[in-house]
């Protein structure tokens, strides 16, 4: 998973409650996004990060914030997380000489109940 | 219109036989673009990137561009059970973002 790792890898919590997920990379490249896989909906963007402190919204940010203190490390946070929210969440990343193509983590299976 | 659109399938193949998915997109600015591949339960999986109109080839696997037509295509050929999973077109928009069509499952029949 070229370098990646995101924790944690599930998790179950209550509507309502705050949540943050981790994605961690050792490749020290610039960009870094979070996206959620939904059936029928595919692979949404919800932020990305362009360098540290720098992030931008996704198609689907509404509930949803990021945090980038460090190169290395990506925090998606919920802050009251919903039954909407269940879904899986994938960390990427990429780097400008690689010509933007992302390398995914492993995924977090989160479900709201 | 969806911005990316490809055949949901599932798409049935006999083992040995060829492949073909297709994906088209919305978006004329798109300048690259990528083919993941997913297994159920696991992470996208880069396989192939394109830049230019024409054909790349990368071992059993073909992408084909056309930017005119907003097409891009990929082929397996030789194809193996271990090809069954869902194939997921990426075109690059602005910023870096890709975006990602529904994806195409993919059975390959022994």
């Amino acid at each position: 998973d070229a370098g990646i790792t995101q924790s944690p890898r599930h998790k179950v919590t209550e509507t309502g409650t705050p949540v943050t997920l981790r994605c961690h990379q050792t490749e020290n490249h610039r960009y870094m996004y979070w996206y959620r896989q939904d059936p029928g909906h595919g692979l949404r963007l919800i932020h990305y990060s362009y360098g540290v402190k720098d992030t931008d919204k996704g198609e689907v940010s509404d509930g949803y914030s990021v945090s980038r203190s460090k190169t290395e490390d990506f925090l998606l946070t919920l802050e009251s997380a919903t039954s909407s929210q269940t879904s899986v969440y994938f960390c990427a990343i990429s780097a400008p000489g690689l010509s933007y193509e992302q390398y995914f983590g492993p995924g977090t299976r989160l479900t709201v109940t | 219109q969806k911005e990316v659109e490809q055949n949901s399938g599932p798409l049935s193949v006999p083992e040995g036989a060829i492949a073909s998915l297709n994906c088209t997109y919305s978006d004329r600015g798109s300048q690259s673009f990528f083919w993941y591949r997913q297994y159920s339960g696991k992470s996208p999986e880069l396989i192939m990137s394109i830049y230019s109109n024409g054909d790349k080839e990368d071992g059993r696997f073909t992408a084909q561009l056309n930017k005119a037509s907003q097409y891009v295509s990929l082929l397996i050929r030789d194809s193996q059970p271990s090809d069954s999973a869902t194939y997921l077109c990426a075109p690059v928009q602005g910023a870096q973002k890709l975006v990602f069509g529904q994806g195409t499952r993919l059975t390959i029949n022994p």
